[in-house]
C-alpha cells in the first residue's frame, strides 16, 4: 500500500507570495494533520482535519489555512510568505479514531527568499 | 502547558555500542501518551512506540527498549548493539488526553544519532 504522499517535494518562493502544499493520506485514513518543522527543531502542530472538518489548530497565524477534500486528501495554504516560513512541512494521516498512530509523509521543503 | 525536553543534541557511537536517548516531559494532565519517532535523512517520521501514562511496564522490541518512569517524568529509549542504519534523528513526543485533537503531539527538539563503523 502507498504511504502518505506529499507534493511538491521542494519549493522556492519569494517573500509575500502564496503557496499551496498537497497531501494524499494512506487509503482508508480519514484524518490528516499538518506539522511545520523548522531546521534543527521538532515538528510543530498546525492543523488537523477529520472527515473534512477542522478538528484542531495550533498556534499559527491566520496566514495559514487548510482544507480536506471528499477523498480525504488535503491542502495547506500559506499566504504572504515570510522568511520564517522556511521549513519542512509534514503531513500525517491516521484512521482518526482513538490513538491510532500518525503516519507521516516525506514532507515538502519550502524555502522563502 | 506541556513540554518535552531532549537534552542530548547529538550522540556519536561506534557500531555495536549500546546507546540511550533521554526524554523528559512536563504535563499537568494525569492521563497522557508518550511517543518515539525516528526521522531518517529522507524526512519522514517513522513511528516507533506509544506508551500510556497508566502503563509503566517497560518494553523491549528486538534491539529497542524503552524505560518509562513517571516518578522522574522520563521516557528513555535504548538501542542495543547499534547499527549504521540506526543513524537518524529521534524525537520524543507527548499528547495529553484532553488536548481535544488526537493528532496534536508536542515534540522535543530531537537527538541526532550518528553510528559509525
Amino acid at each position: 500500500d502507498a504511504g502518505v504522499t506529499q507534493s511538491p517535494t521542494h519549493l522556492i518562493k519569494t517573500r509575500g507570495q502564496q503557496v499551496t502544499l498537497r497531501c494524499s493520506p494512506i487509503s482508508g485514513h480519514k484524518s490528516v494533520s499538518w506539522y511545520q518543522q523548522v531546521l534543527g527543531q521538532g515538528p510543530q502542530f498546525i492543523f488537523q482535519y477529520y472527515e473534512k472538518e477542522e478538528r484542531g489548530r495550533g498556534n499559527f497565524p491566520d496566514r495559514f489555512s487548510a482544507r480536506q477534500f471528499p477523498n480525504y486528501s488535503s491542502e495547506l495554504n500559506v499566504n504572504a510568505l515570510l522568511l520564517g516560513d522556511s521549513a519542512l512541512y509534514l503531513c500525517a494521516s491516521s484512521l482518526g479514531t482513538g490513538l491510532s498512530p500518525l503516519h507521516f509523509g516525506n514532507g515538502t521543503r519550502l524555502t522563502v527568499t | 502547558a506541556q513540554k518535552v525536553t531532549q537534552a542530548q543534541t547529538e550522540i556519536s557511537v561506534v557500531e555495536k555500542e549500546d546507546v540511550t536517548l533521554d526524554c523528559v516531559y512536563e504535563t499537568r494532565d494525569t492521563t497522557y501518551y508518550l511517543f518515539w519517532y525516528k526521522q531518517p535523512p529522507s524526512g519522514e517520521l517513522v513511528f516507533l512506540i506509544r506508551r500510556n501514562s497508566f502503563d509503566e511496564q517497560n518494553e523491549i522490541s528486538g534491539r529497542y527498549s524503552w524505560n518509562f518512569q513517571k516518578s522522574t517524568s522520563s521516557f528513555n529509549f535504548t538501542i542495543t548493539a547499534s547499527q549504521v542504519v540506526d543513524s537518524a534523528v529521534y524525537f520524543c513526543a507527548l499528547r495529553n488526553r484532553n488536548t481535544g485533537t488526537a493528532s496534536k503531539l508536542t515534540f522535543g527538539t530531537g537527538t541526532r544519532l550518528q553510528v559509525t563503523l
